[in-house]
């Protein structure tokens, strides 16, 4: 089936650069897209790449690469406000559903 | 603004019952979808729905069924309800042109438990 892994939890300092990674399988697949979700609350969508390379809005950036079946959110200068769960999710073209990660529990130290 | 939104924030319901969760939006999407949210597990699909009466399975139909008689509502039903049906449940939609179709706006979840 399909299926994507990602990190389930990543640590870093506020200020700093953090990658949360993801990989997914390759059969039918179309694009891969970020959602942030703070505690309690709803998904929000970050980003959606379709075709390799990055993809930047503001202090977030979205990387994909289809050779590698891989991709990643880039967040640069974090703030406190970033502490999220992140989550990858891919479509696929064998049903036009979208698969969503277990999500990565991003916690930012001052 | 764009919104999504659930009947109800918190939900109890006991074992057996039928119990019925609605979601409005107010965007003129074609696509809606439901998801079930359990720790460790991410968001799973449930159901969506791509034009009025029109349904398709997700990874997870078993125990629930769906209804969109019309375009803004999408209804997810639990026949008879089970204590592993304790979870959080979350309404989404989206457009279907293009890249349209990935960005999916929630609605806030309705937490149900299962007694």
């Amino acid at each position: 089936g399909q299926s994507l892994e990602q990190p389930s939890e990543v640590t870093a300092v506020e200020g700093a650069i953090v990658q949360i990674n993801c990989t997914y399988q390759t059969s039918g697949f179309y694009g891969l897209s970020w959602y942030q979700q703070h505690d309690g609350g709803a998904p929000t969508f970050l980003s959606y790449n379709a075709l390799d390379g990055l993809e930047e809005t503001g202090r977030f950036s979205s990387f994909l690469s289809r050779s590698d079946s891989y991709g990643y959110l880039l967040l640069q200068e974090l703030q406190m406000k970033d502490s999220a769960s992140y989550f990858c999710a891919a479509r696929y073209s064998s049903a036009s559903k979208i698969i969503f990660g277990s999500g990565t529990r991003l916690s930012i130290r001052p | 603004d764009v919104k999504v939104t659930q009947s109800s924030r918190y939900l109890v319901k006991r074992t057996g019952e039928k119990v019925f969760l609605e979601c409005v939006q107010d965007m003129d999407h074609e696509n809606m979808f439901w998801y079930r949210q359990d720790p460790g597990l991410g968001l799973r699909l449930i159901y969506f729905s791509y034009d009025v009466k029109m349904k398709e399975k997700g990874d997870i139909p078993e125990g629930y069924s769906v209804s969109r008689e019309k375009k803004e509502r999408f209804s997810l039903i639990l026949e008879s309800a089970s204590t592993n049906q304790t979870s959080m449940y979350l309404c989404a939609s989206s457009f279907s042109g293009g890249s349209s179709y990935n960005e999916q706006f929630f609605g806030p979840g309705t937490r149900l438990t299962v007694l």
